[in-house]
């Protein structure tokens, strides 16, 4: 089965700065998607960002964006400009087209963002 | 736009209780999953669906039972429940590029 691993369980980040969460995964499919989901204190799933693996241009949404490496199977995620509501629950997520269209998420990581 | 609706929000049930819990999806995704949440643990998969009528075991599937019957609806039921099923759980209905969630449902079983 493929894994996903988040090994930062929290992490903080004063407002207005920089922040990178890290993502690294396990697959020997070829054709696969990886996702950002951020989970508010509302405990709504919400969609941050989508990397198609077939792509090398890494994906940007506004100040999100993601080193998407392919070789090394990592995955980070760069918010820029931290603000208040960024604070939430990130967890990466990988979807492949041979795994029954599953998706597998880490554990998840609690950003906090310092005013 | 309703998305995925899941019921109930809430319940609590004391031991050796079942329920079922409901899912409805108005996008006509032919995915359809149920995730468990728990603290340090992320998501795990429960059960999924490739499409009406099919159903799928995922990582954590013991005690817990799934129907498709209807493409739109996938229902979970626990027929006896035990304190280790205290979760949160989360309906899913997806097309290949992404997972669409319900708003979750806090189960504590007494």
């Amino acid at each position: 089965a493929q894994t996903v691993t988040q090994s930062q369980p929290e992490m903080s980040v004063q407002e207005a700065e920089t922040v990178t969460l890290s993502c690294t995964y396990d697959t020997s499919e070829s054709d696969y998607y990886l996702f950002w989901y951020k989970q508010p204190p509302s405990r709504q799933m919400i969609l941050v960002i989508r990397q198609e693996a077939y792509k090398q241009q890494n994906a940007t949404e506004n100040r999100f964006s993601v080193n998407f490496q392919k070789a090394a199977k990592s995955f980070s995620l760069k918010i820029s400009d931290s603000q208040l509501g960024d604070a939430a629950m990130y967890f990466c997520a990988y979807s492949g087209s041979n795994t029954g269209n599953q998706f597998y998420f880490g554990t998840g990581t609690s950003l906090t963002v310092i005013p | 736009n309703a998305g995925v609706t899941q019921t109930p929000k809430f319940r609590v049930l004391k031991t050796g209780q079942s329920m079922t819990l409901l899912c409805a999806q108005d996008m006509n995704h032919e995915y359809m999953y149920w995730y468990r949440q728990d603290p340090g643990m992320g998501l795990r998969l429960i059960h999924y669906s490739v499409g009406e009528g099919t159903t799928a075991k995922g990582e954590v599937p013991d005690g817990y039972n799934v129907s498709r019957l209807k493409k739109q609806n996938f229902l979970l039921g626990l027929e006896s429940a035990a304190p280790s099923q205290t979760s949160v759980y989360f309906c899913a209905s997806s097309y290949w590029a992404e997972a669409f969630f319900g708003q979750g449902t806090r189960l504590t079983v007494v």
